[in-house]
């Protein structure tokens, strides 16, 4: 079990329908990360939030959506979704960067998206 | 950019003790992560180097040379369930947020 929970773990779609995934932590980090990682690749980051507000997004299709409504909430909204769109999806939360970087970013258990 | 390099593989024995090297070459460098990811799950952080000089945790160690960008997982003790990805990630960009990992390093141990 991890501190950082993840719903739905598993959720499949079509390309036409829209859901939304969810992250939550509560240990009192105020940075917050949406990663994607296909089979047998390392997870790549998609976006950032820090304080509530959104740092960096690496070029991010808009089919996905992120949204942070509090400190300890994360949304990843989708539409429109296309076949390789097909991975699991990681949530992350750390301290804000300091001196010495922002220490460990831990993962929760990830949902694992098929898009029909 | 950011240039991460891990053996893909390894073989060891259960019981014995195995390294796993990390070369990186990255702009504004704030600290290196290795990870446990075993199939199907999320990572699992082990360690964490900011400073040169070698970080112990029980059967993990992990040492970091800046000047070389180089990096090294020590696994003492092989068990069966260490088997896993061992995934060298560092810590860099404006605000210390991106954390890019390696490919990774899939661990086999055997009886």
């Amino acid at each position: 079990d991890t501190e950082v929970t993840q719903t739905p773990k598993h959720l499949v779609m079509g390309m036409t329908n829209k859901k939304s995934l969810k992250c939550e932590q509560h240990m009192g980090h105020r940075a917050m990360y949406w990663y994607k990682q296909k089979a047998k690749k390392p997870p790549e980051l998609m976006f950032v939030y820090s304080y509530e507000k959104l740092s960096i997004n690496e070029s991010v299709p808009s089919r996905f959506s992120p949204e942070c409504p509090n400190s300890s909430l994360l949304n990843l909204h989708l539409h429109a979704l296309q076949p390789e769109d097909s991975a699991l999806y990681l949530c992350a939360s750390s301290h804000l960067p300091g001196g010495t970087g922002s220490g460990p970013q831990h993962f929760g258990d990830g949902t694992r998206l098929s898009i029909l | 950019g950011q240039n991460i390099d891990q053996p893909t593989e390894m073989t060891a024995t259960e019981g014995a003790i195995v390294q796993i090297n990390c070369t990186y070459q990255t702009s504004g460098f704030n600290g290196l992560f290795w990870y446990q990811q075993h199939a199907g799950e999320a990572p699992t952080f082990l360690s964490y180097n900011v400073l040169d000089g070698l970080e112990e945790k029980g059967r993990f160690s992990s040492f970091l040379s800046r000047s070389k960008g180089y990096s090294y997982l020590l696994l003492k003790e092989l068990q069966m369930k260490d088997s896993a990805s061992y995934l060298c990630a560092v810590l860099s960009g404006a605000g210390s947020y991106q954390l890019t990992f390696g490919k990774g390093t899939k661990l086999s141990v055997i009886p």
